[in-house]
């Protein structure tokens, strides 16, 4: 079975700028959730999607935006990029709500100049 | 709100047994978690322990939870140098499939 597969895997992008992430969860996973990484703040959640609808968000501004399909495949966009904004970005992939198990995918480096 | 809080850094020698501890606030977590990273790595699932539970064995991996003082522990038995890593604890303390963090212990497995 693949595992979590994220697209980008680097990224660079200068202030004032929008990216879109690209998650493709674990076959037959519904569930997707994102997360920031940083030096400074460690890893952080950003949102989680369940069936197309968002059920989780954590304390981010609302640059940052997601969505997910009907195939599952999510996608994470930040507007207005700040140079805080540079982080690894990462999915993780779980078969349900509550699921005892979730599988990260390798990130989306993101660096804004 | 929840935090989760982990010490920074951990060095053993090859072949002896690494304690990595975690402290967390929620008591109303639900399940446990212990993930690895390598550099320019994602999150490997290691291991997790629900809440009602008190020990869990999985190979080289022994997880102890005392939910009374709300500390979880990680033992590495044989520690390889393969094992050198980041370890993060995390909780998931409600319906969805948040986690919390703890801040990750730096592990170096000394030859």
């Amino acid at each position: 079975k693949a595992g979590v597969t994220q697209t980008p895997r680097y990224l660079i992008k200068t202030r004032g700028q929008q990216v879109t992430l690209s998650c493709s969860p674990i076959s037959g996973h519904r569930s997707v959730s994102w997360y920031q990484q940083t030096p400074g703040q460690g890893l952080q959640f950003l949102f989680e999607y369940f069936s197309e609808t968002q059920r989780n968000k954590g304390n981010f501004p609302g640059r940052f935006s997601g969505r997910q399909f009907s195939n599952s495949r999510s996608e994470m966009n930040v507007s207005t990029l700040e140079l805080g904004d540079s982080a690894l970005y990462l999915c993780a992939s779980s078969s349900s709500m509550g699921s005892n198990e979730q599988f990260f995918g390798p990130g989306t480096r993101l660096t804004v100049l | 709100g929840e935090d989760v809080e982990q010490s920074l850094f951990l060095s053993v020698r090859e072949g002896d047994s690494s304690v990595i501890n975690c402290t967390y606030t929620d008591s109303s977590s639900t399940y446990l978690y212990w993930y690895k990273q390598e550099p320019g790595a994602g999150l490997q699932l290691l291991t997790y322990i629900f809440s009602n539970m008190d020990m869990k064995q999985d190979q080289r991996l022994t997880v102890l939870l005392n939910k009374k003082d709300k500390h979880l522990s990680l033992r590495i038995a044989d520690t390889q140098t393969g094992d050198s890593a980041i370890y993060f604890c995390a909780e998931n303390n409600n319906a969805g499939n948040m986690l919390t963090f703890g801040g990750g212990t730096r592990l170096m497995v000394k030859p």
